[in-house]
């Protein structure tokens, strides 16, 4: 149980583009979420917290505007890359929190190239 | 200084070897303890909680040290499926949590 399901598990586009990543999860409700950026040989930084119905709440130095998170459901968060560059290729990983404890998705790799 | 340091690695011992790793934090009000594994470009996965009383689960043991601010994790007859990527996770508050940089584990044959 405690199942979190993110998509797409990778994704390549081009610099300026946008990417929406989803975080779904699919046996329990979530009233919040986490999104978090995780660069090579790094651990996870967090860069919001996404609450149902309201607004996120991001870490110091993410800028809200390029990273666009929308979370209309107990069970849905998106967080959208907007006008990507290349030093926003990273592995990006959502989380929520259950009766199990904190539970990861499975993960974005982003490459913008 | 970081909210939570943690042993960099990586450390590469041989199969069957013990290894252990320790975590400090630097909040006192940090309320639960973890240990997450994660493999190379996987999400990260929970090893085992951490409580001041210590607990264990097969060869591996966590104990929490709230005086001196540090958690540990130690491997008894390490395998080479061990080889992973080991994070230290605090939580400061329902909705803090924070991640140690990771010690890196490989076992060698």
């Amino acid at each position: 149980g405690a199942v979190v399901s993110q998509h797409p598990s990778w994704v390549i586009c081009k610099s300026g583009t946008s990417v929406k990543i989803e975080c779904r999860s699919l046996d329990f409700q979530a009233t919040t979420m986490f999104w978090y950026r995780q660069f090579p040989k790094q651990s996870l930084m967090l860069m919001a917290t996404s609450n149902e119905g309201s607004k996120a709440t991001y870490e110091q130095g993410v800028e809200k505007d390029k990273f666009l998170i929308n979370h209309a459901s107990l069970t849905l968060s998106t967080l959208t890359v907007t006008s990507a560059h290349p030093e926003d290729s990273s592995f990006y990983i959502c989380s929520a929190s259950s009766w199990a404890g904190y539970t990861f998705g499975s993960g974005t790799r982003l490459t913008v190239v | 200084r970081k909210e939570v340091e943690q042993d960099p690695g990586p450390f590469n011992v041989p199969e069957g070897a013990t290894v252990a790793f320790n975590c400090t934090y630097s909040n006192s009000a940090s309320q639960s303890f973890f240990w997450y594994r994660q493999d190379c470009r996987k999400e990260p996965k929970l090893l085992m909680s951490v409580y001041s009383s210590g607990n264990e689960d097969g060869r591996f043991t966590a104990q929490l040290n709230r005086a001196s601010q540090y958690i540990s994790l130690l491997i008894r007859d390490s395998k080479l499926s061990d080889s992973a990527t080991y994070l230290c996770v605090v939580y400061s508050s329902a909705s803090k949590i924070i991640f140690g940089s990771g010690t890196r584990l490989s076992i060698r044959p």
